[in-house]
């Protein structure tokens, strides 16, 4: 099983949708969860970072962090073209020997 | 300028040439990053180092070999690479080590022939 799995899509939804991007892990030492968005052609811009289990919120974007089930998720409300993007998730851990791996990627398309 | 930067944007090189990607960050971060992107597969951690000494070295080949002279610029030198090494390479910053805040510079875009 691979260390994190997050499905490559691609994800078409109409503009105004609530989009649902996932990711699963295996190594349960993450600790730290983030969320990037790359718009073609540039590099990846941190979105949010996430520590603890539970939701964080910012703006339209939603964090959210299920350690038992090793399952984070990034909603997007009222989703907008310029949401257009491939959205990576990545986790690192903490202490002693540090980790840090990233999904593939979903790209996203949100259509006017 | 702000942020990372990197140069070149584009390169387009033979097996058997020798090149250099450069990146400078302007962000006072104290750790820098060596990433390869390619088509269809997660991000590849190649080099961490943290105020100027390799912390990470993630079993990548000796024809990638990275110089951090100090904590605001990094070096990859590049020579006798093959064809499947074209991909793009994004360098990263952060205020320490596997930290979770990391900005990435726009990348360099490597082909090789």
């Amino acid at each position: 099983q691979k260390e994190v799995e997050q499905d490559p899509g691609p994800l078409s939804v109409p503009e105004g949708a609530i989009v649902s991007l996932n990711c699963t892990y295996s190594n349960s030492a993450f600790q730290y969860f983030m969320w990037y968005r790359q718009y073609s052609r540039k590099g990846p811009e941190l979105l949010m970072y996430t520590y603890s289990s539970g939701n964080k919120e910012d703006g339209r974007f939603t964090a959210q962090v299920d350690k038992s089930s090793k399952y984070i998720s990034l909603f997007i409300r009222d989703s907008q073209p310029s949401d257009s993007a491939t959205y990576l998730c990545a986790m690192v851990t903490q202490g002693g020997s540090e980790k840090l791996v990233f999904g593939k990627g979903t790209k996203l398309t949100v259509n006017p | 300028e702000t942020g990372v930067t990197q140069t070149p944007r584009h390169l387009v090189m033979g097996m058997t040439n020798k090149k250099s990607l450069k990146c400078e960050q302007h962000l006072g971060h104290n750790a820098m990053y060596w990433y390869k992107q390619s088509a269809k597969k997660p991000l590849e951690l190649m080099f961490v180092y943290s105020l100027e000494e390799r912390v990470e070295n993630n079993s990548v080949p000796s024809r990638f070999s990275p110089e951090c002279p100090n904590s605001s610029h990094l070096f990859l030198h590049l020579h006798t690479l093959q064809p499947e090494d074209s991909a793009l390479y994004l360098c990263a910053s952060s205020p320490g080590p596997f930290q979770e805040t990391q900005y990435f510079g726009p990348g360099t875009r490597l082909l090789v022939l």
